[in-house]
């Protein structure tokens, strides 16, 4: 089993701000992992795969970074409809999600 | 453009089976290298997934829902189903449908169906 633990559970920011969320896996994962933006009453958006490719119209204030079991989502200068909850996602082993991390406006 | 859409009642029995449809418009569900998926949210949670089919007679199950679930290809309706049997208040969740990329069995998810809210109650 491999586990991706979120940090933080909750960030609170301004607009403007540069959001800096992380994913650690319990195993390595090489580049396997997505991340998710989720808008309540909506269903999940892909945003990045393969740890750093952008998927098809995600803005490039949104990059991903890491490899291994260490990961990070950075939105370089939050945008109102960037809050949200984000969640990470590894295709190697079960289970494939994590818990989240919930963007609020500060 | 690909479209995803969940079908199916709102409200089922407890022990009973909750059924779903995700019907795909804008391409086919088959001859292609892509699985499809079901995931469900419960309430005021994370996301967790159910699990996948690929080509109709190849899936790929939650090891915790594997004794009550089936999910099936209807290739001539260009739909999957998901049949979940002896449900409880635990299986009350929005159940979605997904595209599945043909990298593993739970490989990464786009697109997705808006949700259906199934509650599990008498």
């Amino acid at each position: 089993e491999t586990v991706l633990t979120q940090s933080p559970a909750t960030l609170s920011l301004s607009p403007g701000e540069r959001a800096t969320l992380s994913c650690r896996a319990s195993q390595t994962v090489s580049r396997y992992l997505a991340w998710y933006q989720q808008k309540p009453g909506q269903a999940p958006r892909l945003l990045i795969y393969d740890a750093s490719h952008r998927a098809t119209g995600v803005p490039d204030r949104f990059s991903g970074s890491g490899s291994g079991t260490d990961f990070t989502l950075t939105i370089s200068s939050l945008e109102p409809e960037d809050f949200g909850v984000y969640y990470c996602q590894q295709r190697s082993r079960w289970p494939p999600f994590g818990g989240g991390t919930r963007v609020e406006i500060k | 453009q690909l479209q995803l859409q969940e079908s199916g009642p709102g409200v089922v029995n407890p022990s009973e089976t909750l059924s779903l449809i995700c019907t795909v418009s804008g391409g086919s569900i088959s001859g292609s290298h892509y699985y499809w998926g079901w995931i469900r949210q419960p309430p005021g949670k994370g996301l967790e997934w159910i699990g996948t089919v690929y080509n109709s007679v190849n899936t790929y199950y939650s090891p915790s829902l594997k004794t009550r679930l089936t999910i099936s290809v209807d290739m001539s309706k260009n739909q999957f189903s998901l049949n979940l049997t002896s449900v409880t208040a635990a299986d009350t969740a929005v159940y979605y449908c997904a595209r599945v990329d043909g990298s593993s069995w739970y490989g990464w998810l786009d697109p997705w169906g808006p949700g259906t809210l199934v509650t599990v109650s008498s």
